[in-house]
């Protein structure tokens, strides 16, 4: 069936690069999706890569996908404290209804 | 525009006792869903609307209700509430025609049940 993985969590030191990894199942899936929460909130739409794509770039933002694999990563420049939250993973699947990973946490650490 | 609004943001509940979650979006969305989310288990999909007038059920939908009277509002109910059911509910909509999919999160409800 469709599942979406990726760790719990990840500590980085502030201004370092951060890596959170998310591996998926479902090879049709048009979008893949990096969404943030921060403490107390609900989830926002961090980017986004259409699955013919290899790579997005958006400022601090590198999303890479390997559709061989079916991995996808999210790489965030130059970490701030600003940065800590919980980064959730989603492939698109049927019906408009997104599968999600369990979340990562990104601790920043000074 | 205000997005996707909860109502309430914290509630605390007996067991056996009923509550309605409320989820309101002005963007013209066609679908909506309500999530729960629960510490390392991500969001858990309990149903879901493709338009006015029509429910679905998500991956855990028992003990829930939905209905979706008015395109703009989708409503979340829990008819006996149990210790289980103690979670963060999350609304979301989406769909615009030709949009990537993006599904809008409301703030959450923060639910106790006792």
């Amino acid at each position: 069936g469709e599942d979406v993985e990726q760790s719990l969590f990840l500590s980085v030191r502030e201004g370092d690069s951060s890596v959170i990894n998310c591996t998926y199942t479902d090879s049709s899936s048009t979008y893949l999706y990096w969404y943030k929460q921060e403490p107390g909130a609900g989830l926002q739409l961090l980017t986004y890569i259409f699955s013919n794509m290899d790579m997005k770039q958006d400022q601090r933002l590198t999303v890479l996908l390997n559709k061989k694999d079916k991995h996808l990563s999210l790489r965030i420049a130059d970490t701030q404290t600003g940065d800590s939250a919980i980064y959730f993973c989603a492939e698109s699947g049927s019906n408009y209804q997104l599968i999600w990973g369990a979340g990562t946490k990104l601790i920043i650490k000074p | 525009n205000a997005g996707v609004t909860q109502t309430p943001k914290f509630r605390v509940l007996k067991t056996g006792q009923s509550m309605t979650l409320l989820c309101a979006q002005d963007m013209n969305h066609e679908y909506m869903y309500w999530y729960r989310q629960d510490p390392g288990m991500g969001l858990r999909l309990i149903h879901y609307s493709v338009g006015e007038g029509t429910t679905a059920k998500g991956e855990v939908p028992d003990g829930y209700n939905v209905s979706r009277l008015k395109k703009q509002n989708f409503l979340l109910g829990l008819e006996s509430a149990a210790p289980s059911q103690t979670s963060v509910y999350f609304c979301a909509s989406s769909y615009r025609l030709g949009s990537n999919n993006e599904q809008f999160f409301g703030p959450g409800t923060r639910l106790t049940v006792l």
